[in-house]
């Protein structure tokens, strides 16, 4: 399956402290993105990867993607509360749709 | 960045009716569309991939009698639920590639559809 996955599934944290959720795939990619969606919300875009990058930062957000492990991390610094939202991970592979994983749920405490 | 939306924003009817979805891409080309369903608190599930002016192509379980979707112009495509039933109650997201970029896929911001 080209699925991604994260984990963990479900993340609590308090306010300030920093949140990394994981995920994998088990096929080669073209790109690796991460997704943001508030509850019954569309989709918000945060960051692409390319296959040949092994980091990148926008913000607050720190994603570095491994190859040869299939994997790649997704780190909120400085967490608030406003960042209280389900993040998924979608892998493009040749011309294929995105493909998304089953999302980790991120709780952020005030 | 490129835009796509979708009309309606949310839709309640009756069990039995047919319920259509719109899905633009505003200020750019799609050759391609993708028609992704939500349940609650589940991942965004592939339905199906839309190419202007030719048949979609159905993922595996989807059934394209109900679920009818025409890519008739280079920025629309619709999805038709038909005979709508109360579990095919869900969160309905197209997605647009760029026929002109690198590939890149666009969210609209989702159909939510109640089906009474």
């Amino acid at each position: 399956s080209q699925q991604g996955e994260e984990d963990p599934q479900a993340l609590s944290i308090q306010e300030g402290e920093n949140a990394t959720m994981n995920c994998s795939y088990k096929t080669s990619i073209n790109n690796l993105q991460w997704y943001r969606q508030n509850s019954g919300r569309g989709l918000v875009h945060l960051i692409l990867i390319r296959s040949n990058e092994r980091e990148k930062h926008s913000g607050r957000l720190r994603v570095t993607l491994d190859t040869s492990k299939k994997s790649s991390s997704l780190l909120i610094t400085a967490s608030r509360a406003a960042d209280t939202a389900s993040y998924f991970c979608a892998i493009l592979g040749g011309n294929t749709p995105l493909v998304f994983g089953k999302g980790t749920r991120l709780s952020v405490i005030a | 960045g490129a835009v796509v939306s979708q009309h309606p924003s949310w839709v309640i009817c009756k069990s039995g009716t047919s319920v259509k979805i719109e899905c633009r891409s505003l200020d750019f080309q799609a050759t391609t569309m993708f028609w992704y369903r939500q349940f609650p608190k589940q991942s965004l599930m592939l339905m199906a991939t839309s190419n202007e002016g030719s048949k979609a192509t159905y993922e595996q379980g989807v059934e394209k009698d109900k679920f009818l979707i025409n890519h008739a112009s280079l920025t629309l495509s619709t999805l038709t639920v038909t005979s709508a039933h109360p579990e095919d109650s869900s969160f309905y997201i197209c997605s647009a590639r760029d026929s002109t970029g690198a590939g890149e896929q666009y969210f609209g911001p989702g159909t939510r559809l109640t089906v009474t």
